[in-house]
């Protein structure tokens, strides 16, 4: 059973335009929920993560908004970058969790120039 | 600055094999991951530690061992490679407070002929 969701393996944009990646999740104890990013070869880098009784963060061009009655997440990247192609991960962890992460499959962002 | 280092980025061993991947990190983290990514899957968690000598299975412990004498140092064992088992290696490590996030090393491409 996926408890953490990214029904698009990959998304293509235009440099200066908007990037948004989704996440949807079931497990309703998930209370804390984060984003990485990762090269070809290299680990995942931690981008920006957001708790529960939040609706959005906000850093730099990196923005997460949550929606817990939709049980569903979104990373907007504003403007998009050649730099950000990567593959982006969502994650999450609730109470009970041990400090667990559940990652989703990954979505392949590409920003062409 | 957070470091996680993993002894190899590349390895090659034969089947039947026993396969040691050793995590050092050095923010005096409580906690360790150790996760295998392979492609359409995401990353998948194989044990975790949350103190020293402490370990707890994750989603796909089989045919693996874990161990964590010392705070710094998270190692997994491979007990007798086998071919399924050629995958990237990533290791992870946090903090002991609530909701933080995991950094990860850059991982070690093991490939089991």
């Amino acid at each position: 059973d996926q408890q953490v969701k990214q029904n698009s393996p990959s998304l293509s944009v235009q440099e200066g335009r908007i990037s948004i990646l989704n996440c949807d999740y079931t497990n309703s104890m998930f209370d804390y929920f984060l984003w990485y990013k990762k090269y070809p070869a290299e680990g995942p880098t931690f981008l920006i993560s957001i708790s529960s009784i939040k609706d959005k963060n906000e850093d730099g061009r990196f923005t997460v908004f949550l929606n817990k009655s939709a049980k569903h997440l979104s990373l907007h990247i504003v403007p998009s970058q050649p730099g950000d192609s990567a593959v982006y991960f969502c994650a999450a962890s609730g109470r009970g969790s041990n400090y667990k992460l559940t990652f989703g499959k990954g979505t392949l962002l590409t920003v062409n120039p | 600055d957070v470091k996680v280092t993993q002894s190899s980025r590349y390895l090659v061993k034969r089947t039947g094999e026993k396969v040691f991947l050793e995590c050092v990190q050095d923010m005096d983290h409580e906690n360790m991951f150790w996760y295998r990514q392979d492609p359409g899957l995401g990353l998948r968690l194989i044990y975790f530690s949350y103190d020293v000598k402490m370990k707890e299975k994750g989603d796909i412990p089989e045919g693996y061992s874990v161990s964590r004498e010392k705070k710094e140092r998270f190692s997994l064992i491979l007990e007798s490679a086998s071919t399924n088992q050629t995958s990237m290696y990533l290791c992870a490590s946090s903090s002991g407070q609530f909701n933080q996030p995991q950094h990860f090393g850059d991982g070690t491409r093991l490939s089991i002929l």
